[in-house]
């Protein structure tokens, strides 16, 4: 693995399923991300961690939840999935949280039908 | 509430300069962040300015003025490959970023 990576691509979900995305960095980097892009709009953040074992909410965190056990992996969990939830979702992922640059990862196009 | 403004389109020559704006208001100012984004790919960094002034890096610039809440990012010597969006970014204070919506370019042969 080099960077970031995402699982899955892409997913087509029915409404009120659970659905959990997948994040995963090798970088080492303290902090990390889930944002999430729809058109016409910026990117917006869901939630955050600064370090392993913490983690905020962002934005627009409402029926979203994270967990942080380790470094490298941050998974985001869609409880009960909605129409309003269609979206392109990316992780990204931060050495620290002041001054550094966010790297991204490739994304995942959901669609909640 | 925090409100970043870029233009949402741009159309400009392959071979000609270009000047995409940015201006901001938010809760807190620790830094702005151009990105590039090409369709259907993951934003990738440009530049970081944390002072006023001009920030250099070959073909790309970027400027920031903190006092009127403004930055743009100049991209010289266009070529094709340059039609992306270019998205601006502010760290507020809680050291979260703020996005604006992106500024799609086009650049024309």
């Amino acid at each position: 693995i080099a960077g970031i990576t995402q699982a899955p691509t892409s997913q087509i979900l029915a409404a009120g399923r659970r659905m959990t995305l997948r994040c995963t960095q090798d970088m080492r980097h303290n902090a990390m991300y889930w944002y999430r892009q729809d058109l016409g709009l910026g990117l917006r953040l869901i939630h955050y961690s600064n370090t392993a074992g913490t983690t905020g909410k962002g934005e627009v965190p409402d029926g979203y939840s994270v967990s942080r056990a380790n470094t490298d992996d941050f998974p985001l969990t869609l409880a009960s999935a909605v129409p309003s939830q269609t979206s392109v979702y990316f992780c990204a992922s931060s050495p620290g949280t002041s001054g550094n640059e966010q790297f991204f990862g490739p994304g995942t196009r959901l669609t909640v039908l | 509430g925090q409100n970043i403004d870029q233009p949402t389109e741009m159309t400009a020559t392959e071979g000609a300069i270009v000047q995409i704006n940015c201006t901001y208001q938010t809760s807190g100012f620790n830094g702005l962040f151009w990105y590039q984004q090409h369709a259907g790919e993951a934003p990738t960094f440009l530049s970081y300015n944390v002072l006023d002034g001009l920030e250099e890096k070959g073909r790309f610039s970027s400027f920031l003025s903190r006092s009127k809440g403004y930055s743009y990012l100049l991209l010289k010597e266009l070529q094709m490959k340059d039609s992306a969006s270019y998205l601006c970014a502010v760290r507020d204070s809680n050291y979260q970023l703020i996005w604006g919506a992106g500024t799609k370019l086009i650049i024309k042969p």
